[in-house]
């Protein structure tokens, strides 16, 4: 297995483009999750999914951001307008129900100018 | 959710055993005591979990207290490659899949 799979590694943009991050999770996970890491303030949980519903949005910093799963081997994190406090790393993860631990991608650098 | 506390770093010489520990008082009776490391420049990666008893597997051990309020990562063999962020995560699974819930972790730094 190839793993969870993000696109692309590294992301530049100026401040008010769109940006859409993707993911492909493990074949056969049921969870996907979305985190952003910064310095500042560590790895944070954005949002996830179960069975291609999200569950919890909570972590979704505002309404610039929106996250799909369309099918169970596809997921987006959309930021629109971008603002340079976007700029972070972000990690996209998936897991199976039960005692396993969760995989993660090697994630997206985002740089907002 | 439960709180943990872990050393903000730690240092080790290369070859030698390193104790991670992690306090975490509060965790609930279902909790399950995950530990994750972060490489430079990677995502995190999971490394071993337990409830109860002891735990071991080809990455390390993993002891927990008798009363579940602490546990230690024991790293048998310190390698360049284990030099990491390690995360001590409490997670109840609960009817359905936990959400991993990371803090600042323990940097540990290893010495050839």
């Amino acid at each position: 297995d190839a793993g969870v799979i993000q696109s692309p590694r590294h992301e530049v943009t100026e401040m008010g483009q769109e940006v859409t991050l993707r993911c492909k999770p493990i074949s056969g996970h049921d969870y996907l999750f979305w985190y952003r890491q910064t310095m500042m303030r560590g790895l944070e949980l954005l949002i996830y999914f179960n069975n291609n519903v999200p569950i919890d949005d909570s972590g979704m910093p505002e309404d610039r951001f929106s996250a799909k799963m369309p099918n169970a081997s596809f997921s987006t994190l959309k930021i629109q307008p971008s603002e340079p406090r976007d700029s972070a790393v972000y990690f996209c993860a998936s897991s199976f129900p039960g005692l396993y631990g969760y995989t993660f991608g090697s994630g997206t650098r985002l740089t907002v100018v | 959710d439960a709180k943990t506390t872990q050393p903000n770093s730690m240092e080790s010489n290369e070859e030698e055993p390193v104790h991670l520990p992690c306090n975490h008082s509060t965790i609930s009776g279902t909790d399950y005591i995950h530990w994750y490391r972060q490489l430079p420049s990677q995502g995190p990666e999971y490394v071993i979990h337990g409830l109860t008893s002891n735990v071991n597997n080809r990455m390390a051990s993993l002891a927990i207290a008798e009363d579940r309020k602490s546990s230690t990562l024991i790293l048998h063999r310190a390698t360049l490659r284990d030099a990491a962020v390690y995360y001590c995560i409490p997670l109840n699974y609960g009817g359905s899949q936990g959400n991993l819930i990371f803090g600042k972790g323990t940097k540990l730094s290893v010495k050839p």
